[in-house]
């Protein structure tokens, strides 16, 4: 089963940041949390990673809460090509498989 | 450098028939995994390949099978075909399956059984 839990669906004005929350409270500590987002029918996009500290790369940014309880995606100028289901995912070791929960629907509304 | 690719797209089967879909990782990546997208499922983990090792399995009935060659190619195989068989079936790569890693999807093969 899926260790992380996001609201179904958002709503984000375009042009404006669009943060996306996760809750994983049953995180343990040699677990990374993982993004992806799947635009409808495609495979999905490997968008961010992280353990404990703040990243940002290209597409976004994560901050993770000091507790590593949740975290949150933030896209900082949505557009409407980042409407998609976006995937909050736990993953520890290198053996561990990736397993999806539902995700959360975001519309992006112009 | 090409992503992943799968082959074919689209395919469409007759209950009772078997199937076979490949799936051609990014080259230098090792890891393949499969998984299957339904509207009702969502995204289902089938199974992870290894250097041609079979390292993760997801819960699915035996009819549904995989292999990787030495080239890191990957296949699955469904056998006597359901009718809830019908989904995006979806192949990823990673260059060893650690953590440090994303994953690199590619477009599926969408099934369909009649």
């Amino acid at each position: 089963d899926a260790k992380t839990t996001q609201p179904p669906s958002m709503d984000c004005a375009e042009g404006r940041a669009a943060n996306l929350p996760c809750n994983h409270s049953t995180i343990s500590g040699n677990e990374y949390v993982y993004w992806y987002r799947q635009i409808h029918s495609q495979g999905p996009q490997y968008i961010i990673h992280g353990l404990k500290n703040n990243e940002t790369n290209e597409m976004a940014s994560l901050i993770i809460t000091e507790d590593r309880k949740s975290s949150t995606l933030i896209l900082p100028h949505a557009t409407l090509r980042d409407t998609a289901v976006y995937y909050c995912i736990v993953r520890v070791s290198r053996d561990d498989k990736i397993i999806f929960g539902k995700g959360t629907r975001l519309h992006i509304l112009p | 450098k090409a992503g992943v690719t799968q082959t074919p797209r689209y395919l469409i089967k007759t209950r009772g028939q078997q199937v076979t879909l490949s799936c051609s990782p990014i080259s230098g990546h090792r890891s393949v995994s499969w998984y299957q997208q339904t509207p009702g499922q969502g995204l289902q983990f089938l199974f992870e390949y290894f250097s041609e090792t079979q390292r993760n399995k997801g819960n699915f009935p035996g009819r549904f099978s995989g292999r990787q060659f030495s080239n890191s190619r990957s296949e699955m195989n469904v056998s006597t075909l359901e009718l809830g068989d019908s989904a995006l079936y979806l192949c990823a790569s990673s260059p060893s399956g650690q953590v440090t890693h994303g994953y690199t999807f590619g477009s599926g093969t969408r099934l369909t059984v009649v």
